[in-house]
Formats: structure tokens, C-alpha cells, sequence
């Protein structure tokens, strides 16, 4: 059974810094992965979708990595801002969609 | 742009009333998933279609719960005998294939008071 789990499960930061939220799953047979945000009772919007194929990708701020041999994927925030304060989602795609444990991420100014 | 449609967006209902919550997929899109967000924002997989036929239900309760996506009609989630811990927000998405790129709809609140 594919479980996904994010680490760390909270983080309070300083304006400005730059971040690393990682991702890890379990069975490394999936087909894509992708990052979300959601912002708190709100839906989800999409940050980053990684093929399998593919190592990273880029969105502004935002770079995500994705090692499927080792079951892992790390966000990268640069040059964080109060505005990315949300809970990031990692979820990985087998023949449905199944999502991390999640990372709740506060930036204060 | 295309969207996902979820409705109602809040839906409140004694423990015991029955709940129906609805999806209007993108036009195009061969799969339907529903998902259920609880507290500490875990996402539960509750059942995918493909077209109108069941694709996986292997996250869905047996008892209360069932699903229906019918021809050019929204998909139905429909809740049987709703019970306090069936409190969440329910979450519609499509897609063109199982394997990526599924576009998620607003979510469904529901509480069972």
C-alpha cells in the first residue's frame, strides 16, 4: 500500500528564508507527482506537477525535485514570503491520486 | 477557463438525514474522483469513475455511502444515515486520465450536527 509522508508536519519561519519541505513515498512505481497548496478552508490549488520522467520543475519561487528511485521529492521555497503561509501537499499519482500527511507553513514578517 | 463544479458549497444536516452532494466534471473528462478531507487536513480516496462505470471503490465505506455518475447528469455523492465523524469537506476532480493532471473542484462542507 502507497503511503505518503511529509516532513516537517509544521513550520513557523522569519520572512525571507529560504525553505525545504520534503515528500517521501513509500512504492516508487507512480506516474507523476505533484505539489499543491491550500490555503485554510479553501481548495486546492496546483503548484508543480512532475512527471515521471522528469527530475524537477520550476514556478517562479518555487522548485521541486522528485527522485523516484529513492521514494522522494522535496519542495524548495526561495526567499519565503507571509503571503506563502498555506498548508503544501505533496501527493503522488499510481491509479488514483494519493496525498501526503501534509506541511503547515507559517511566515510572519 | 473550465472548471470543476461542487455544489452546494455548505450543507448542514442532523445526524441521521440523508446528504447529497453533486459534480459537474470538465466536459471531456473520462474520470471522476471523490476525496474527503477531515480534520488535520488528511485527504481520503473514496471512489473514482470511469465514464459511468465504477473504476476503484476501494476507499468508500460500505455502508451509507454511495455514488453515481450517470449520463449527462452531475456525479452524486450520496451519504445514508449521516453520522457526526461524516463531517468534512468533500472534494470532486476529473480527469483525463487516472495518471495526472487532476483538476479539483471548490469542496463541499459538510456538517452533521
Amino acid at each position: 500500500k502507497q503511503e505518503v509522508t511529509q516532513i516537517p508536519a509544521a513550520l513557523s519561519v522569519p520572512e525571507g528564508e529560504n525553505l525545504v519541505l520534503n515528500c517521501s513515498f513509500t512504492d516508487s512505481a507512480i506516474y507523476n507527482l505533484q505539489w499543491f497548496r491550500q490555503d485554510p478552508g479553501k481548495g486546492l490549488t496546483s503548484l508543480l506537477l512532475i512527471q515521471s520522467s522528469q527530475r524537477e520543475q520550476t514556478s517562479g519561487r518555487l522548485n521541486a525535485s522528485l527522485d523516484k528511485s529513492s521514494g522522494r521529492s522535496t519542495l524548495y521555497i526561495a526567499a519565503s514570503q507571509p503571503g506563502d503561509s498555506a498548508t503544501y501537499l505533496c501527493a503522488v499519482y499510481t491509479d488514483k491520486l494519493i496525498f501526503g500527511t501534509g506541511t503547515r507553513l507559517q511566515v510572519f514578517p | 477557463g473550465e472548471e470543476v463544479a461542487q455544489t452546494p458549497k455548505h450543507l448542514v444536516r442532523g445526524e441521521g438525514q440523508k446528504a447529497k452532494l453533486y459534480c459537474a466534471p470538465i466536459k471531456g473528462h473520462s474520470y471522476v474522483f471523490w476525496y474527503q478531507q477531515v480534520l488535520k487536513n488528511e485527504f481520503k480516496f473514496l471512489i473514482s469513475f470511469q465514464n459511468e462505470n465504477v473504476f476503484d471503490e476501494t476507499g468508500m465505506p460500505k455502508e451509507r455511502f454511495s455514488a453515481k455518475c450517470l449520463p449527462n447528469s452531475p456525479c452524486s455523492l450520496e451519504i445514508q444515515a449521516t453520522k457526526l465523524e461524516d463531517s468534512a469537506v468533500y472534494f470532486c476532480a476529473s480527469s483525463l486520465t487516472t495518471q495526472g493532471g487532476y483538476t479539483f473542484g471548490s469542496g463541499t462542507r459538510l456538517t452533521v450536527v
